[in-house]
């Protein structure tokens, strides 16, 4: 059965930290590795990795997929309160259906 | 990335009832996907809705509790029949990246309370 595990499940930081959100998988047919944002409802974009090996950054955000060991790492550097909200990793499959985790609940204290 | 409007927003249903959930999106797309977000958990797929045939349910979603249309290539309902408490949770439609099929969009989701 695919599956998408995250850690931790939840997280309290203080602003000024560095975090990183573990994401790994066990899929058949892997296409790509997405990470979202939620804070009310509607998960935001936040990455897209297809190749092993290649970071993605956007400002204090990064994520790097490992293909082969089959997990991808979201980093967020100097952290913000308004950096607080669930984390969501999901791996899409062929015919774009999209296997999420269980989440990560990341709160960072002013 | 496409522009998703989905209604309601959140709606508090009596058990018994059914409500129905709008998503419209502002270009076509082939595929329009429904998910579940229960209570402190996270997303699960109920059904693919593809146009001009029936969607397809996900292991544990039956289409009389879940029945949906896609009329057309940018509009798709999912209706929640008989409702129970059990079925309190967000609602999210969602569709693939234009330039990216791989990407997912969301809607902003519909909260939905049965008491």
């Amino acid at each position: 059965e695919d599956k998408v595990v995250q850690s931790p499940l939840s997280l309290v930081v203080h602003e000024g930290d560095t975090v990183t959100l573990n994401c790994s998988y066990e899929v058949t047919n892997f296409r790509s590795l997405l990470w979202y944002k939620q804070e009310k409802k509607a998960p935001t974009f936040l990455f897209m990795l297809t190749s092993s090996g290649i970071e993605k950054k956007s400002g204090r955000l990064s994520s790097i997929l490992d293909n082969k060991e089959l997990f991808s790492i979201l980093n967020i550097t100097a952290t913000q309160t308004g950096d607080s909200a669930v984390y969501l990793c999901a791996v899409t499959e062929y015919g774009n259906k999209l296997v999420f985790g269980a989440g990560t609940i990341l709160r960072v204290k002013s | 990335s496409a522009v998703i409007s989905q209604k309601p927003s959140r709606d508090i249903c009596q058990r018994g009832t059914s409500l129905t959930i709008q998503c419209q999106v502002d270009s076509q797309v082939t595929m329009m996907f429904w998910y579940r977000q229960q209570p402190g958990q996270s997303l699960t797929l109920i059904a693919t809705a593809n146009q001009g045939s029936e969607a397809t349910y996900e292991s544990g979603f039956v289409i009389d509790k879940f029945p949906i249309s896609r009329p057309n290539l940018t509009f798709s309902t999912l209706t929640v029949s008989n409702m129970s408490p059990e079925d309190s949770s967000i609602y999210l439609c969602s569709v693939a990246g234009r330039v990216s099929p791989s990407e997912a969009f969301f809607g902003q989701g519909t909260r939905l309370t049965v008491v």
